[in-house]
């Protein structure tokens, strides 16, 4: 069974610094998608970013990036220039393509919670 | 384009009741998923609609039920509710494509309290 494991449970980081949120899998899939979602506290989550896992390039979305370890089932979120309202729960999720055209279900980690200092 | 909206925002409810909750999809969205999340904890996937029809559950008893509706709107229903139940409960819409793209857009989600 696939698993998503956020070793992680709280961050914290200066504003305008950087952070890195560590994210790793286990799955016997050779193709799949893996995500970092945002859920501040009025609890609307979020997307920030995906990676195909076919993909060796690692995705870039402004000040988030992931620097994706396919061999090493390692997926990990970095925020750059940190700002006050990047404080919330940011959980690793994944998820297998369907090609029958629905799709199935997201398996997510538990969440690391991230605080950002003035 | 509208996003994911859910209703109710809160709701109590006494252990045996039965509970509904709805969610709009987004617009031009085809597929519904409904997930919990205990305080806590990560969320957890109860069932996926698509097509009106069932595809795809988690590990959920069958007092869990849903539907979706030919506008791709969804209902969750639960019957003989339990303590362990409360949670939020959030819907997830997304547009299935010939490879099944997974950005799925959560809803604002309902928090359900058991008593």
């Amino acid at each position: 069974a696939q698993t998503v494991t956020q070793s992680q449970p709280e961050m914290s980081v200066q504003e305008a610094e950087t952070v890195t949120l560590s994210c790793t899998y286990d799955t016997s899939e050779s193709d799949y998608y893996l995500f970092w979602y945002k859920q501040p506290p009025s609890r609307q989550m979020i997307l920030v970013i995906r990676q195909e896992a076919y993909k060796q390039q690692n995705a870039t979305e402004n000040r988030f990036s992931v620097n994706f370890q396919k061999a090493a089932k390692s997926f990990s979120l970095k925020i750059s220039d940190s700002q006050l309202g990047d404080a919330a729960m940011y959980f690793c999720a994944y998820g297998i393509p369907n090609y029958g055209g629905s799709q199935g279900n997201l398996i997510f980690g538990k969440g690391t919670k991230l605080s950002v200092k003035p | 384009e509208t996003g994911v909206t859910q209703s109710p925002t809160h709701l109590i409810k006494t252990r045996g009741q039965q509970v509904t909750l709805r969610c709009s999809s987004q617009s031009g969205h085809n597929t519904v998923s409904w997930y919990q999340q205990a305080l806590g904890q990560g969320p957890q996937f109860i069932f996926q609609y698509y097509r009106e029809e069932e595809n795809g559950r988690g590990n959920f008893p069958p007092r869990f039920s849903g539907l979706q509706f030919p506008n791709y709107s969804s209902e969750l229903n639960v019957n003989a509710l339990e303590l362990d139940d409360s949670a939020l409960y959030l819907c997830a819409s997304s547009r299935a494509s010939g490879r099944g793209s997974y950005e799925q857009y959560f809803g604002p989600g309902t928090r359900l309290t058991v008593t």
